[in-house]
């Protein structure tokens, strides 16, 4: 079946520790998103890919990194400069360029302890 | 600003009525839209996407879009209380593909 996958599920992460966020798709679709989520709110931009090592920062990079170095993988890392990174993080792919909407994974919850 | 912009609710409705959600964009170079619905904890599923100018329906949905009052909206007739949700306006400009999601609304159907 194609999809994202996102893993793992739920994180817990202990403060001034990095963490990284798997974000998989076998849709083969060229564009990749990371949004983060907090309660009550919409989707906030973190990073985006619209090719394979190629990315742009969204709104609200600031404390995060991503890498694209398979068409497939878009891993995010929540680093210790993010002060408060405890958040529903969601990843979304697109075909490539034209109208067409986001697919997007069933999300990551990570909480900082 | 904020490039999507959408009244935070709740909106509430009886079962049965029209719920009428909407949006407005700041980036004139968006060129297409998208409704989400997001149930609590779950990830954002598409409702409806238009690309020009005018109405466009899918069973008891409809959207429109004004491009000149960069206004999208999103019409449900029939209102269930299973469509209680956020619904999330999204707006997407080429060039680098940025997707850009508005704060949602959230939905309440009253039975």
């Amino acid at each position: 079946d194609g999809g994202i996958t996102q893993s793992p599920k739920y994180l817990f992460r202990k403060e001034g520790q990095n963490v990284t966020l798997s974000c998989e798709q076998n849709l083969n679709h060229d564009a990749m998103y990371w949004y983060r989520q907090d309660p009550g709110q919409g989707l906030r931009l973190i990073y985006y890919s619209q090719i394979v090592n190629d990315f742009q920062k969204g709104d609200i990079a600031e404390g995060y990194s991503v890498s694209r170095e398979k068409k497939e993988s878009f891993p995010l890392t929540v680093t210790s400069a993010q002060k408060n990174p405890t958040a529903f993080y969601l990843c979304a792919s697109r075909p490539g360029p034209g109208d067409t909407e986001a697919f997007f994974g069933q999300g990551t919850r990570l909480t900082v302890v | 600003q904020k490039e999507v912009e959408q009244n935070s609710g709740p909106l509430s409705v009886p079962e049965g009525a029209i719920a009428s959600l909407n949006c407005t964009y700041s980036d004139r170079g968006s060129q297409s839209f998208f409704w989400y619905r997001q149930y609590s904890g779950k990830s954002p599923e598409l409702i409806m996407s238009i690309y020009s100018n005018g109405d466009k329906e899918d069973g008891r949905f409809t959207a429109q879009l004004n491009k000149a009052s960069q206004y999208v909206s999103l019409l449900i007739r029939d209102s269930q209380p299973s469509d209680s949700a956020t619904y999330l306006c999204a707006a997407y400009s080429g060039g680098y593909q940025k997707v850009t999601f508005g704060t949602g609304t959230k939905l309440q159907v009253i039975p």
